[in-house]
């Protein structure tokens, strides 16, 4: 059971736009920074969003993030057949004074 | 460039030990902050273990508290995790992760951790 909640999975046709969430609590997500990374298979995590919302250079302007409070969101716009992966988010959590990962959520793009 | 490679996983008898290396180029890990993440197989990321950067603090994940310690030699540019009372729910593969202000900016490819009789 991870502290991170995600869904299993989301799905889109290429071309589309694709949300997803990550809620946490008031320890974790409501007062540090959030990554999201992506984990195309057989590879090693990639940081794909960093601080909530900044990209990390070489990353396309299609990957967005945002919080609000308790929870984060990735967004995928025009999405492609390389955007299939897994995608995790990442904060601290304070409380427990240990770093938390969601569950991962599988992007199949139809 | 930047890379970290991972060593000395293997298979290991539950209650064993290992101790799994980070080698870390193209940076110099005393100004970076280094963290141990793992994935079990099929199975989503888990934070495993954090060091700062004068080695004076770090954190650890519940199951591993007490059995996993992390360290750091900055004459070899490197970070350690001493696994001991190995579990079979700690086979996994172990990323070494560096961390530049909040974030995982690099990541090894792993190595693979197998505990079994």
């Amino acid at each position: 059971q991870s502290v991170l909640t995600q869904p299993p999975s989301v799905s889109a046709a290429p071309g589309q736009k694709v949300t997803i969430s990550c809620s946490g609590t008031s320890s974790n997500i409501a007062n540090n920074y959030v990554s999201w990374y992506q984990q195309l298979p057989g590879t090693a995590p990639k940081l794909v969003i960093y601080d909530n919302n900044k990209r990390p250079s070489g990353i396309p302007d299609r990957f967005s993030g945002s919080k609000s409070g308790t929870s984060a969101t990735l967004g995928i716009t025009g999405l492609q057949t390389g955007d299939e992966a897994d995608y995790y988010c990442e904060t601290w959590d304070s409380s427990l004074s240990e770093g938390v990962f969601g569950g991962g959520t599988k992007l199949t793009v139809l | 460039e930047v890379q970290v490679v991972e060593s000395g996983g293997g298979l290991v008898q539950p209650g064993g030990s290992l101790r799994l290396s980070c080698a870390a180029s193209g940076f110099t890990v005393r100004n970076y902050e280094m963290n141990w993440v793992r994935q079990a197989p099929g199975k989503g990321l888990e934070w495993v273990s954090y060091i700062n950067r004068s080695g004076s603090k770090n954190y650890y994940a519940g199951s591993v508290k007490g059995r996993f310690t992390i360290s750091r030699d900055d004459d070899k540019n490197s970070v350690y995790l001493q696994i001991n009372s190995l579990r079979a729910e700690d086979t996994a593969l172990y990323y070494c992760a560096r961390e530049d202000g909040d974030k995982f900016d690099y990541w090894g490819q792993g190595t693979l951790v197998t505990v079994s009789s």
